[in-house]
């Protein structure tokens, strides 16, 4: 089945960026989704198609796609974006084709 | 306003069986696939299952296929999840979630707040 890493946390200082890579095998060809877990809530989504966003969610994450690798990332990092995030995609060679990455824990300094 | 409520979940023996449910408002509950994605303690998001808008095709997780079925009823706008021959490692929160365009490849763009189920003797 298709495997999706993440670094298991990001650490990043207020008003820097965080880069946080979810690594699959040619992951550029399938569409990436982003979701943030704050503790005790349920996911949001953040991005979704590898770099669009729903309403409501800040022009301080983007994402991209390509080759092994996708990206999200977050600009100027405030307090409240202290999350886990998890990046998910569909494998449609699969018969359980719904997968999400290990996570990554981002704390701001 | 778009919303999923989950109930049902609850402490059951090893072995034993829950029904999950899952009601929707504020949207076209039949125009959308549905999942089932769980969390165990301290853990990470794990997919259990998903439904078609029209319950016409079903995919399940490895971990769960044969033990678990996910239902819906487009009439009652409610989802469902028939868990049997729990296990302890079936200990999760459970989340509902919704399908953001109504394809398969979508992403889950509404999530329920979770309702946690317990596999304890």
């Amino acid at each position: 089945s298709y495997v999706l890493t993440q670094p298991p946390s990001v650490s990043v200082a207020p008003g820097q960026t965080a880069r946080i890579t979810c690594g699959g095998n040619n992951i550029g060809s399938k569409s990436v989704h982003w979701y943030q877990q704050k503790p005790g809530q349920a996911p949001v989504l953040v991005v979704y198609d590898d770099s669009d966003r729903p309403s409501g969610i800040p022009e301080r994450f983007s994402g991209s796609n390509s080759g092994n690798t996708a990206t999200l990332t977050i600009s100027r990092v405030e307090a409240g974006d202290e999350a886990d995030y998890y990046c998910q995609v569909w494998d449609s060679s699969s018969d359980h084709p719904y997968v999400f990455g290990t996570g990554t824990k981002v704390t701001v300094l | 306003q778009v919303q999923l409520v989950e109930s049902g979940g609850g402490v059951v023996q090893p072995g034993g069986s829950l029904r999950l449910s899952c009601a929707a408002s504020g949207f076209t509950f039949s125009s959308y696939g549905m999942h089932w994605v769980r969390q165990a303690p301290g853990k990470g998001l794990e997919w259990v299952a998903f439904i078609r808008y029209d319950g016409s095709n079903k995919y399940y997780a490895d971990s769960v296929k044969g033990r678990f079925t996910i239902s819906r009823d487009n009439s009652k706008n409610t989802l469902y999840l028939q868990m049997n021959s729990l296990r302890a490692e079936d200990t999760a929160v459970y989340y509902c979630a919704k399908d953001l365009w109504g394809y398969d490849w979508d992403a889950f763009d509404i999530w329920g707040q979770g309702t946690m189920v317990t596999v304890s003797s």
